[in-house]
C-alpha cells in the first residue's frame, strides 16, 4: 500500500498562509472522509490538528484548516507563526479497513 | 486526565523478541480502540494495526502482517506490541495512539517507545 503524497517541504513568513497538499486515489482519500493531519515536533509524539477532512479537536487554533477535492487533501495554516514550524503528516482510511499516511512535510518559518 | 503510558526504551540484540506495553488511563480503557505506528529515524510515521480491546479484533496493515503481533489485556488496561526475531532495520520509535472517530485518527499518544537493535 502505498503513501500518501506530500510536498517533502513547504515554507513560509510569519503572519502568511501556507498550504500542504496530500494526494492519494479513490480507495482512501478520494473514497472516504475520513482524512487527517498530524503536528509532529522533534522530539515529540504526533498531534491531530484536522480531523475527518476539516474538523478541528477542541484546543486546536483556528489557524488551521482542512478540506478536500477530489483525491487531494489540504492543510492551510493561516497567520503562520514560529511555532508552526514541525513535520506534518496526512493519514487516511482505506477501502481495504487499514490507515495509511503520508510521506510528511517539513514547515519552515522563514 | 487521559493518558497513554508506554515503556521504557530497549537496546536488543538481532534475533531477539520485545514486548512493548501501552498502559491506558484516565478514560473507558475497553470503549477505544488502541493502534501502533513505527518512525524509523528520520522517516515518516507507519500504520501497524489497530486492537479494539473489547474483543481483541485486530486489524494488521498489510506490511506488518506476520511481522509483528498485537495485544491486549483489558484487566490491566494495556496494549502489546510484540516484535520477533529483530532486525537492526526493526530499530524505530513505536508509538501507541487512541482512535477517537470512525475513521482511524488519533487523539492520544504514546510518548513513544525507542528500540534499538544492534548486535
Amino acid at each position: 500500500q502505498s503513501a500518501l503524497t506530500q510536498p517533502a517541504s513547504v515554507s513560509g513568513s510569519p503572519g502568511q498562509s501556507i498550504t500542504i497538499s496530500c494526494t492519494g486515489t479513490s480507495s482512501d482519500v478520494g473514497g472516504y472522509n475520513f482524512v487527517s493531519w498530524y503536528q509532529q515536533h522533534p522530539g515529540k509524539a504526533p498531534k491531530v490538528m484536522i480531523y475527518d477532512v476539516n474538523n478541528r479537536p477542541s484546543g486546536v487554533s483556528n489557524r488551521f484548516s482542512g478540506s478536500k477535492s477530489g483525491n487531494t487533501a489540504s492543510l492551510t495554516i493561516s497567520g503562520l507563526r514560529a511555532e508552526d514550524e514541525a513535520d506534518y503528516y496526512c493519514s487516511s482510511y482505506t477501502r481495504s479497513d487499514t490507515l495509511v499516511f503520508g510521506g510528511g512535510t517539513k514547515v519552515s518559518v522563514l | 486526565e487521559v493518558q497513554l503510558v508506554q515503556s521504557g526504551a530497549e537496546v536488543k540484540k538481532p534475533g531477539e523478541s520485545l514486548n512493548i506495553s501501552c498502559k491506558g488511563s484516565g478514560y473507558t480503557f475497553i470503549a477505544y480502540w488502541i493502534a501502533w505506528v513505527r518512525q524509523m529515524p528520520g522517516k515518516g510515521l507507519e500504520w501497524m494495526g489497530i486492537i479494539y480491546p473489547t474483543d481483541s479484533h485486530i486489524r494488521y496493515s498489510p506490511s506488518f502482517q506476520g511481522q509483528v503481533t498485537i495485544s491486549v489485556d483489558k484487566s490491566i488496561n494495556t496494549a502489546y506490541l510484540q516484535l520477533n526475531t529483530l532486525k537492526a532495520s526493526d530499530t524505530a520509535i513505536y508509538y501507541c495512539a487512541r482512535r477517537f472517530t470512525a475513521g482511524y485518527d488519533f487523539d492520544y499518544w504514546g510518548q513513544g517507545t525507542l528500540v534499538t537493535v544492534s548486535s
